[in-house]
């Protein structure tokens, strides 16, 4: 079975702290995603990663940065938190065109 | 901008009833379509996809594709109260980004569903 992991459930950060949200899969998928999901807003795509050490900004970029140094591993860098980042943070990984994957989702409260 | 676009709900639907799930969206060159369901605190996991117009079936769900109205539907049959969640419809497009072959999805906002007993 396919498994997508993510480091933390839930995590308590203060504004102006940088954070780091990981993401493993096992499945050897290229492609690897950072979403937010937000009440109202639904899911939004942060950024995107085709192979290792490349990466595409997808809809909300700011106030993020990404890092793929290896293929299983998908970082989320909040470089300063802001109270507007409190959000569901969810990775996901695919082959390209094949259905994709989500992890278990990062509950990320900015104080 | 691609927009996908969902009732928000919530629907409630009787148990043993059809739950019909709608969506539209704007991007003519989407290529495919994904149906996932989420529950309260949870991640989205995919029931669905369709390529092809027309319907598609598996189990109780059935997924119908409507291209030139650019329009997809999910009808879930029989309905439980352990369908009660929130549904996403999913389409991907068929742009391209540099290198190749990236292709997230873009996602409606979800419909809430809630079976009644």
């Amino acid at each position: 079975d396919v498994k997508v992991t993510q480091s933390s459930r839930y995590l308590v950060k203060r504004t102006g702290e940088k954070v780091f949200l990981e993401c493993v899969q096992d499945m050897d998928h290229e492609n690897m995603f950072w979403y937010r999901q937000d009440p109202g807003l639904g899911l939004r795509l942060i950024y995107f990663s085709y192979d290792v050490k490349m990466k595409e900004k997808g809809d909300i970029p700011e106030g993020y940065s990404v890092s793929r140094e290896k293929k299983e591993r998908f970082s989320l860098i909040l470089e300063s938190a802001s109270t507007n980042q409190t959000s569901m943070y969810l990775c996901a990984s695919s082959f390209p065109g094949i259905r994709g994957f989500f992890g278990p989702g990062t509950r990320l409260t900015v104080l | 901008q691609k927009e996908v676009e969902q009732n928000s709900g919530p629907l409630s639907v009787p148990e043993g009833a059809i739950a019909s799930l709608n969506c539209t969206y704007s991007d003519r060159g989407s290529q495919s379509f994904f149906w996932y369901r989420q529950y309260s605190g949870k991640s989205p996991e995919l029931i669905m996809f369709i390529y092809s117009n027309g319907d598609k079936e598996d189990g109780r769900f059935t997924a119908q594709l409507n291209k030139a109205s650019q329009y997809v539907s999910l009808l879930i049959r029989d309905s439980q109260p352990s369908d009660s969640a929130t549904y996403l419809c999913a389409v991907r497009g068929a742009f391209l980004y540099s290198g190749g072959g990236a292709d997230g999805l873009t996602f409606g906002k979800g419909t809430h569903l809630i079976i009644q007993p």
